[in-house]
């Protein structure tokens, strides 16, 4: 079974800019959650995604966004790019049921200049 | 609020010593009590649950609910073991609860020869 895959991998941004990232979870998991992992952070959870609407939202200003698509594929934005939003984002799938086993994608790494 | 908190950033043991990892939490109700492990260049992966109540890759954890504690252990250490190591909760296994993972700070196991 194929994993959970996330592009780009990499993306270089400004200031100021947008970006959205995209996450194809493993087939027939319909729950998507993201991350974000810094060094001073660590790992923190942004939000998870089940049949398309919103179901958790972690403690992110409005400039993160994301949705879902009936496919279960799910992307998430960041608009008005910040020098502190350079992470790696982790999107992660699972089976819709609370507390399920959640699988990882091998990240995005954005870096703001 | 919920909470994780792993006090060693760093663990560093002999090939065979024992190890143990420490893993407190605070969450009002029954969460679910997961380890995930992290293996240079790999993926994010799970360990163990506490669910499960079995041994992977000879480590083991118990839940204490009384000292909401949930340190992994295991008797021998092996060079592969070192890795990067996540103590997470989740709300209980029901639908509504969703799968929103909250992570401790993490802590670095290196194993030497």
């Amino acid at each position: 079974k194929a994993g959970v895959t996330q592009t780009p991998r990499y993306l270089i941004k400004t200031r100021g800019q947008q970006v959205t990232l995209s996450c194809s979870p493993i087939s027939g998991h319909r729950s998507v959650s993201w991350y974000q992992q810094t060094p001073g952070q660590g790992l923190q959870f942004l939000f998870e995604y089940f049949s398309e609407t919103q179901r958790n939202k972690g403690n992110f200003p409005g400039r993160f966004s994301g949705r879902q698509f009936s496919n279960s594929r799910s992307e998430m934005n960041v608009s008005t790019l910040e020098l502190g939003d350079s992470a790696l984002y982790l999107c992660a799938s699972s089976r819709p049921t609370g507390g399920s086993e959640q699988f990882f994608g091998p990240g995005t790494r954005l870096t703001v200049l | 609020a919920q909470r994780v908190t792993q006090p060693e950033k760093l663990l560093s043991v002999f090939k065979g010593a024992p190890v143990e990892l420490k893993c407190n939490y605070s969450y009002s109700g029954s969460p679910e009590l997961f380890w995930y492990v992290q293996y240079s260049r790999q993926r994010l992966q799970l360990l163990l649950r506490h669910i499960s109540r079995e041994s992977i890759k000879g480590f083991t954890a118990d839940l204490n609910k009384g000292e909401t504690s949930f340190h992994l252990k295991k008797p021998f250490a092996q060079e592969e073991d070192s890795a990067m190591y996540y103590c997470a909760l989740s709300g209980p296994m029901i639908k509504a609860a969703g799968n929103k993972l909250t992570f401790g700070g993490g802590t670095r196991v290196l194993v030497k020869p």
